[in-house]
């Protein structure tokens, strides 16, 4: 069945890059997603990648695509301590109208 | 705009008890969904709607039921509260089923289910 899997806890200090991975198993992924959630606080869309694409840039977030081993990357450059969050990664599932499946979300501390 | 609304806020029910989730969106949206979060779990889709008069089921749908009978509302129902429901539980629209288009979502309802 289709599972997207994440590392719970990230911690980085301000000013280095921060990489928070996350790995899928449907390989018919149309588009995958990076949210992230504030606390006390809903999803809020950071960026997203079509599955025939192998990086997008945006500004500090670059997103890193591995269609073969099914692995996707956000890297934050410069990592500020208002980037301390939890950050979701799903995907959408072609032909299936309205479903997207969520990892667990990784909680990215971000150090002073 | 007000984009996605969600009421109440919190709320804490006895088991047995019945109550509606309210959201609402303005931005004529077809798609709504509802998730619910739990800690370690991520978001886990209930029901979602295309359009109005049309719903179905996502991942977790049991113990809930949906309705659409206008866009801009789709309210989610529990007809008798567990402990098991106790979390936290998002709606969420989008113009067009997940793709590129942006899915917003509303602030989250924390339930408590005693």
């Amino acid at each position: 069945g289709e599972d997207v899997e994440q590392s719970l806890f990230l911690s980085v200090r301000e000013g280095d890059s921060s990489v928070i991975n996350c790995t899928y198993t449907d390989s018919s992924s149309t588009y995958l997603y990076w949210y992230k959630q504030e606390p006390g606080a809903g999803l809020q869309l950071l960026t997203y990648i079509f599955s025939n694409m192998d990086m997008k840039q945006d500004q500090r977030l670059t997103v890193l695509l591995n269609k073969k081993d099914k692995h996707l990357s956000l890297r934050i450059a410069d990592t500020q301590t208002g980037d301390s969050a939890i950050y979701f990664c799903a995907e959408s599932i072609t032909g299936n109208t309205g479903k997207l499946i969520f990892g667990q979300g990784t909680t990215l501390q971000v150090k002073p | 705009n007000a984009g996605v609304t969600q009421t109440p806020k919190f709320q804490v029910l006895k088991t047995g008890q019945s109550m509606t989730l309210q959201c609402a969106q303005d931005m004529n949206h077809e798609y709504m969904s509802w998730y619910r979060q739990d800690p370690g779990m991520g978001l886990r889709l209930i029901h979602y709607s295309v359009g109005a008069g049309i719903t179905d089921q996502g991942e977790v749908p049991n113990g809930y039921n949906v309705s659409r009978s206008t866009t801009e509302d789709f309210p989610l129902r529990l007809l008798s509260a567990a402990p098991s429901q106790t979390s936290v539980y998002f709606c969420a629209s989008q113009p067009t089923r997940p793709g590129a288009d942006t899915q917003y979502f509303g602030p989250g309802t924390r339930l408590t289910v005693l």
